[in-house]
């Protein structure tokens, strides 16, 4: 079963605008953490933000927040004041703790490509 | 710091050649892990290390050896390329595997088999 679930393959946003790009994750262990890369056409992985599962508050940065929904199972990741530089591929990542197979345990969903229209 | 770096960037290979994609960290992460990148299938693991001289296969290993002698570097190693291997690589390492321990990649490289 999936584990990370992105069902947006593809956005569109009107540059200066908000955008939300979903993320559902399915786990039993109450301890995790939730992670969002960015994906530009240049190909590289750009960590953006990290919410953990017993943080009191939704996570922040910069531009970037998450908006972290546990009893839904949801960690959408908001975008303010879109830039033409924030077309890219976006995935949602989650590691799951009180795993004996560590090396194993961070699970990546399928991404949503944004495009920021100007 | 440079972080996560790979080499090559780019790379032509033809069916039966074997080569060695390198990957190293310098920021004295334990934990340091191959993903193979192909449309439509996300990112798959291919082989990690949890520490010198420690490795495990992930989900796709086969046709693919790994070694990690130091902290720093780990290798890739592809033994007898086939065109099912045109991907593009990515290394990534993290400081442990907690919850709180993000996975920071290298640029890649693409590589294609012919």
């Amino acid at each position: 079963a999936q584990k990370i679930t992105q069902t947006q393959p593809g956005m569109f946003v009107q540059e200066k605008e908000a955008v939300t790009l979903d993320c559902t994750y399915d786990t039993s262990d109450p301890s995790y953490g939730l992670f969002w890369y960015k994906q530009p056409s240049s190909g590289e992985m750009i960590f953006l933000i990290y919410q953990g599962s017993y943080d009191q508050q939704n996570a922040t940065e910069g531009r970037y927040s998450l908006n972290f929904q546990k009893a839904r199972k949801s960690a959408n990741l908001v975008i303010s004041a879109s830039q033409l530089g924030d077309s890219a591929m976006y995935f949602c990542a989650m590691r799951e703790g009180g795993s004996y197979n560590y090396g194993q345990n961070f699970v990546f969903g399928p991404g949503t490509r944004l495009s920021v229209l100007p | 710091n440079a972080g996560v770096t790979q080499t090559p960037k780019f790379q032509v290979l033809k069916t039966g050649q074997s080569m060695t994609l390198q990957c190293a960290q310098d920021m004295n992460h334990e934990y340091m892990s191959w993903y193979r990148q192909d449309p439509g299938m996300g990112l798959r693991l291919i082989h990690y290390s949890v520490g010198a001289g420690i490795t495990d296969q992930g989900e796709v290993p086969n046709g693919y050896n790994v070694s990690r002698s130091t902290t720093e570097d780990f290798p890739l190693r592809l033994l007898s390329a086939a065109p099912s291997q045109t991907s593009v690589y990515f290394c990534a390492s993290s400081y442990g595997g907690r919850v709180t321990d993000t996975q920071y990649f290298g640029p890649g490289t693409r590589l294609t088999v012919l």
